[in-house]
């Protein structure tokens, strides 16, 4: 069973930081996935990469699959972003993912 | 176009009920998903679907039963909740080219059902 570990747990930052959230698993995988979930309860894909890097807007996605490790930054951070952002992976199956246990972001005005 | 949508989003029951959650999804997706969320955990795969009249069980299956008569719907069941069972339940879909590589699309997610037992 792959382990997916995320750091750090919980962030708060200031509008306007760069935030990198990070998540590392320990068995190869066929493609990782990055998941919002909102204080709403609703959970959102924002991207899914198997390699090198993805951006959309002011988020952006990397991956090293030797180092088994990913990350999600956000550019210019904003009170919006305030979210639980989740990793999860896949495993080339059809048995669903594996999920990370998610980083709590605030973003403070 | 509404995507995944759970029924109820909120339930409370007595240990020993029974209820049915159900999840149906507008496009088309071949594979769907049924997670629980509980605090500090991440979420855990109860059981799944690769297709109509297919069911396989995830992580966490015990206490729970499932059916897909329908390609776009996908019930969960509680045959007799108990305490342990309290959680939030996510069901997700997901499209497929075929072949080998099965998860690598993403996952659409409804908005949860919120479930609690006394």
């Amino acid at each position: 069973k792959n382990e997916v570990e995320q750091s750090p747990q919980n962030l708060t930052a200031q509008e306007g930081e760069f935030i990198t959230i990070n998540c590392s698993y320990s068995v190869g995988i066929s493609a990782l996935h990055w998941l919002q979930q909102h204080p709403g309860g609703g959970i959102v894909s924002l991207f899914m990469l198997s390699s090198g890097k993805k951006k959309h807007g002011r988020l952006i996605a990397t991956i090293n699959i030797q180092e088994k490790h990913s990350s999600l930054h956000i550019t210019a951070s904003h009170p919006r972003d305030s979210a639980v952002y989740i990793c999860a992976v896949a495993g080339g199956g059809a048995d669903g993912l594996t999920f990370g246990k998610g980083t709590h972001l605030i973003i403070q005005p | 176009n509404a995507g995944v949508t759970q029924t109820p989003k909120f339930r409370v029951l007595k240990t020993g009920q029974s209820m049915t959650l159900l999840c149906a999804q507008d496009m088309n997706h071949e594979y769907m998903y049924w997670y629980r969320q509980d605090p500090g955990m991440g979420l855990r795969l109860i059981h799944y679907s690769v297709g109509e009249g297919t069911t396989a069980k995830g992580e966490v299956p015990d206490g729970y039963n499932v059916s897909r008569l329908k390609k776009q719907n996908f019930l969960l069941g509680l045959e007799s909740a108990a305490p342990s069972q309290t959680s939030v339940y996510f069901c997700a879909s997901s499209y497929t080219t075929g072949g080998y590589v099965l998860s690598n699309q993403p996952q659409h997610f409804g908005d949860g059902t919120r479930l609690s037992i006394l």
